[in-house]
């Protein structure tokens, strides 16, 4: 079965320390590749994903991700965080030759100040 | 903003008692779908439509049922609810399933069953 593991429920870091946030995934097929964040109170909106190509994801608000096929990984990092981004991050998996996203457990971004 | 609106936003009811939310979409996407939401357990698909009166399964789909008789809403009921089933629920639409097609997410729903 396909599964998605995120290892850190819960992240602090500083504001403007950089930040990576761990996702790995099962699948034996190819897939796509996707993180959303939730800000509080509110639904997801993807952050970025991966379909093909460069390795390297550039998504919105200073985030990338880099797929990592051999390792089975999908970590998304910033640079420097500002307090905006405490929010919640899933990563998601979709196989190229199904039809339903697969969400991790998710991991729980705090800024502090 | 995709225009997804859930209702109602929030609500308790009691254990035993038929619970109908819904979602409403204003995109005209063919796609929509419900997820739960726990902690620890992410986003999990409790049922899809991939059109009207068309629909199926996700992996957590047992005590709902869904239906869609309009392209824009998509009504899930918990024919007796269970505390189990204490979530937030958001529902989520596509253009297509092919992941070029990004979901978007409404604002979910927040029941309380006691």
């Amino acid at each position: 079965a396909q599964s998605v593991t995120q290892l850190d429920s819960q992240v602090p870091v500083f504001e403007e320390a950089p930040v990576e946030l761990r996702c790995n995934y099962s699948s034996s097929v190819s897939v796509y590749l996707f993180w959303y964040v939730q800000y509080p109170n509110q639904g997801l909106q993807l952050l970025l994903k991966y379909l093909s190509g460069s390795t390297l994801v550039k998504g919105i608000n200073g985030f990338e991700a880099e797929f990592n096929k051999s390792q089975t990984s999908f970590h998304l990092r910033k640079p420097s965080v500002h307090i905006s981004d405490t929010a919640e991050y899933f990563c998601a998996v979709l196989k190229t030759s199904y039809d339903k996203v697969i969400f991790g457990p998710g991991t729980s971004l705090s800024v502090i100040p | 903003d995709a225009g997804i609106t859930q209702s109602p936003r929030h609500k308790v009811t009691e254990t035993g008692t038929p619970v109908t939310l819904r979602c409403h979409q204003t995109e005209n996407h063919r796609y929509m779908y419900w997820y739960r939401q726990d902690p620890g357990h992410g986003l999990r698909l409790i049922h899809y439509s991939y059109g009207v009166k068309d629909t199926d399964k996700g992996e957590v789909s047992d005590g709902y049922s869904v239906s869609r008789s309009k392209t824009e809403d998509f009504l899930l009921t918990l024919e007796s609810a269970t505390s189990s089933q204490t979530s937030v629920y958001f529902c989520a639409i596509s253009e297509s399933t092919r992941a070029r097609s990004e979901q978007y997410f409404g604002p979910g729903t927040r029941l309380t069953v006691t």
